[in-house]
């Protein structure tokens, strides 16, 4: 069975521009879930994605957005990129909604620069 | 909101040494505990998980956490470690029901083995 699979694995933008980044979940799985990944913030959940709807969303700012399509994949845009947004975006997917017994499952990230 | 603690950021230690990695939640509630693992150049892997029951669960390569309610406490241990197991580890939590905002995250604890 294929894994989390993230698109592109890097990524180098310019201050001011906007990106996209892509996840394909784990066959069968309906849940998708975001997180940032910074030496020092560590893990930061983004939002979840559930059967195309938003469920949850973690602190961050509106420019920060996501979606997620009928066939579970997901991505997620951040806009007006600022050098702080320079992470490792981690897409996890699960068989079922956070917060019920679930396990979620990695993809390898993407690697946003901001220059 | 929760937060997850993890004591040692920086761990050393010697083939065959004996380890424990502290971890401390501060959710009040009914909470689901993970330990993940991520080798180096490679994902986060799920090394193992408490939903409910038996306090004391295994997970692979040898890996077991006991968690201790009344200390708020899910910690990770081994009892002989090797080289293979130079990695971050990071404990999180997810609270059940709706509205939990995904996955918590420890800031992590980088264990290097040497030879």
């Amino acid at each position: 069975k294929a894994g989390v699979t993230q698109t592109p694995r890097y990524l180098i933008k310019t201050r001011g521009q906007q990106v996209t980044l892509s996840c394909s979940p784990i066959s069968g799985h309906r849940s998708v879930s975001w997180y940032q990944q910074t030496p020092g913030q560590g893990l930061q959940f983004l939002f979840e994605y559930f059967s195309e709807t938003q469920r949850n969303k973690g602190n961050f700012p509106g420019r920060f957005s996501g979606r997620q399509f009928s066939n579970s994949r997901s991505e997620m845009n951040v806009s007006t990129l600022e050098l702080g947004d320079s992470a490792l975006y981690l897409c996890a997917s699960s068989l079922v909604a956070s917060g019920a017994q679930n396990i979620q499952y990695f993809g390898a990230g993407t690697r946003l620069s901001v220059l | 909101a929760q937060s997850v603690s993890q004591h040692n950021h920086h761990v050393i230690l010697s083939e065959a040494a004996s380890l424990e990695l502290g971890c401390n939640y501060s959710y009040g509630g009914t909470v689901n505990l993970f330990w993940y693992v991520q080798y180096p150049g490679q994902h986060l892997q799920l090394l193992l998980k408490y939903f409910s029951g038996d306090p004391l669960v295994k997970g692979i390569k040898g890996f077991e956490a006991e968690f201790i309610k009344s200390k708020f406490s899910f910690n990770l241990r081994k009892p002989s470690v090797q080289w293979s197991d130079t990695a971050e580890y990071f404990c999180a939590v997810n609270g059940p029901g709706g509205g939990a905002d995904g996955l918590t995250f420890g800031k992590g604890t980088h264990l290097i083995i040497q030879p």
